[in-house]
């Protein structure tokens, strides 16, 4: 099935660093979706992005929603160590209730 | 606490044999879907209902993936004759809402997923 292109595909970086990754897909998307993934648990909703262009930001995560609407970035400020885990961009479109999903950024942070 | 379980956690099984995985939902909660996750991707589409009703199954890899909730609350992935390559984590997600509305997510809550290993 298709799955979007997300880079990088892992970061180590030090704590108190900004991080960006980005998603990027063939088709064209009515809602972007930003997910973490802790070890052991399922994904976890972190930001939607429903209008292309928006910036919204969540606490220290900030996200766009790509003008073309086949692109999203996502980037968290001043990482500490709870940020450690996988971060995976979503798509969806409007009247339809599936979600595609890019390979994840690993992302890992040193005290 | 209320959020999807997913039941066995693990399955270890000998390749032919037959394995029932179960989802629990959010109580109250419409929408169910399963998804598969490789190790090292994300999750990949299956199946989902809108209360008992399959709405759409085009991801189920062959007819030896089937999935049923027959009452509407939960739901269970049944894969027969199991193959090495259908090791994975197989994981459960719910919404309080069908579909998607313009300006709008629904916002899909996941469980902690199956894993699956086929021997």
């Amino acid at each position: 099935g298709q799955q979007l292109n997300q880079s990088p595909q892992s970061m180590f970086i030090q704590e108190g660093e900004d991080v960006s990754m980005n998603c990027t897909s063939s088709s064209i998307f009515n809602t972007w979706l930003w997910y973490k993934q802790d070890p052991g648990e399922g994904p976890v909703l972190l930001i939607a992005l429903y209008k292309a262009g928006e910036l919204t930001s969540n606490g220290r995560l900030t996200a766009q929603f790509g003008i073309t609407r086949k692109d999203s970035f996502l980037n968290i400020s001043a990482s500490i160590p709870s940020d450690v885990g996988i971060y995976f961009c979503a798509g969806q479109n409007s009247g339809y209730s599936t979600l595609t999903f890019g390979k994840g950024t690993m992302l890992l942070v040193s005290p | 606490g209320a959020g999807v379980s997913q039941s066995p956690r693990y399955k270890v099984t000998k390749r032919g044999q037959d394995v029932a995985l179960r989802c629990d939902p959010i109580s109250g909660h419409v929408s169910l879907y399963w998804y598969r996750q490789a190790l090292g991707q994300g999750p990949e589409f299956l199946t989902y209902f809108n209360y008992e009703a399959q709405q759409d199954k085009s991801g189920l890899p062959n007819d030896r993936f089937s999935a049923e909730r027959p009452e509407g609350s939960i739901s269970t992935l049944t894969i027969q004759r199991t193959e090495q390559r259908d090791s994975a984590m197989y994981r459960c997600a719910s919404s309080f809402e069908p579909g998607q509305l313009h300006g709008s997510y629904n916002e899909q809550f996941f469980g902690p997923g199956t894993r699956l290993t086929v021997l």
